[in-house]
């Protein structure tokens, strides 16, 4: 199975900050097909998790430019350029190299200081 | 617009059975993958399982494998998450999600809490 272990657990950043979000897989998630299948999810307080970043560093529709997504084989990094208040909330990292075979990283937590 | 609604919440005893549902509309309900994934409470998001309402094909997390059922019913566009006898440890929030644009769980249902307790 693939681990996928996310470092901090949690942080604190003053609104205007940049913040930076690790996470490492187990084995690569670069794919034969030549692609990188590495996802970065935000779950806000009360709401269903929203997805950010798709193939490590693409953003997804209305996400906003401060998001910006980076790495490579196993080792993958989600950077916030300018934090915002709306940015709190648990931030998840998700594999899927194994063809409809999902993990989750433990997440981590962003709040605003 | 693209909706994944869920049933509502659920309060079972252990040992009873439980089917949540989650509709989808909006897009062309066969023609894409939805997965389930278990919040606990307090906790993070675990991959259940997924299904292709085109023809059913059905996979399952090794987590989950023979714990639930999941299904999909593509008359009325609405994937099933089914127990047949629920412990207390199945209390958690489920979600439905969607592979629609592209990526994997690019658009979620609300949740369906399900708590059970003796």
């Amino acid at each position: 199975d693939i681990v996928m272990t996310q470092t901090p657990l949690s942080l604190s950043v003053t609104p205007g900050q940049p913040a930076s979000i690790s996470c490492k897989s187990s084995q690569s998630l670069l794919h034969s097909d030549g692609k990188t299948y590495l996802y970065w999810y935000l779950q806000k307080p009360g709401q269903p998790p929203q997805l950010l970043i798709y193939e490590v560093s693409n953003r997804f529709s209305g996400v906003p430019d401060r998001f910006s997504g980076s790495g490579s084989g196993t080792d993958f990094t989600l950077k916030i350029s300018r934090v915002e208040a709306e940015d709190v909330g648990v931030y998840y990292c998700m594999q899927s190299i194994q063809l409809l075979m999902y993990t989750f990283g433990q997440g981590t937590k962003l709040e605003i200081k | 617009e693209v909706q994944l609604v869920q049933s509502g919440a659920e309060v079972k005893k252990p040992g009873e059975s439980l089917k949540i549902s989650c509709k989808g509309s909006g897009y062309s309900f066969t023609s894409y993958w939805i997965g389930w994934v278990r919040q606990m409470p307090g906790k993070g998001l675990e991959w259940m399982g997924i299904i292709y309402p085109g023809d059913s094909d059905t996979r399952y997390s090794p987590s989950f494998q023979g714990q639930v059922t999941i299904s999909a019913d593509k008359s009325i566009s609405t994937a099933y998450l089914q127990w047949s006898s629920l412990k207390a440890s199945d209390t958690a929030m489920y979600y439905c999600a969607s592979s629609i644009a592209g990526a994997p769980f690019d658009y979620w249902g609300q949740g369906t809490l399900v708590t059970v307790s003796s």
